[in-house]
């Protein structure tokens, strides 16, 4: 079964860090790009950022450059987001994504993992 | 960045009737290699997105053929050809084609 498995989320106060994961199993991880992508509580949907298959190349959303770092572990099947000085505008459940093999949808995704930023 | 506007923003149905959701991008979604990267994903409540369609008009492994895709250029829909209970959910059409921007969402809720 293909599935995507977030992990890490949590409570941290404004400036804080967290390091989230997604493991994925049922598909070749190594071969995909793979995104993150937020939802506020009661909001839609926002692309965060995405990592090419072999990590080369990485790209964010403007509002959070400098401060998220996207990686991935391809022996692990494993996809993370480093998220630091977090602000309350960063309280979201952040979804893992696989992108569809011509890069133009996102075919699966985990359950989320809920971060709150809060003092 | 290109804003994806839907409309309408919610959508009571009644069961067994068809529904329509339009899509309008602030520019054309017409990628530089002649596809259109336009995609639409149902989040039913407490669950994660679900990808529905994808370039337009391509119904993804599984989905319902009640549920169809249309369009070109900027201008974007939606339709189910009848409403079914499980269809209750939030709509949300997506943009691939210069990053990547979602729609507000259509919320369909059963009259």
């Amino acid at each position: 079964e293909v599935q995507l498995v977030e992990s890490g989320g949590g409570f941290v106060q404004p400036g804080g860090s967290l390091r989230l994961s997604c493991a994925a199993s049922g598909f070749t991880f190594s071969t995909y790009w793979m995104s993150w992508v937020r939802q506020a509580p009661g909001k839609g949907l926002e692309w965060v950022a995405n990592i090419k298959q072999d990590g080369s190349e990485k790209y964010y959303v403007d509002s959070v450059k400098g401060r998220f770092t996207i990686s991935r572990d391809n022996a692990k099947h494993s996809l993370y987001l480093q998220v630091n000085s977090l602000r309350a505008e960063d309280t979201a459940v952040y979804y893992c994504a696989k992108t569809t093999s011509t890069e133009d949808a996102f075919d699966i995704w985990g359950q989320g993992t809920m971060v709150t930023v809060s003092s | 960045d290109i804003v994806m506007t839907q409309t309408p923003l919610s959508s009571p149905v009644t069961l067994g009737q068809p529904a329509s959701i339009s899509c309008r991008s602030s520019q054309s979604l017409v990628h530089s290699d002649g596809n259109t990267y336009l995609s639409w994903l149902q989040q039913r409540p407490g669950q994660p997105p679900r990808l529905l369609i994808y370039k337009i008009s391509n119904r993804f492994s599984g989905v319902p053929d009640r549920f169809s895709g249309t369009g070109a250029g900027t201008d974007f829909t939606l339709k189910i050809s009848r409403v079914e209970a499980e269809d209750v959910g939030v709509y949300y059409c997506m943009q691939a084609t210069q990053s990547y921007t979602f729609g507000q969402g259509t919320k369909l809720e059963i009259k």
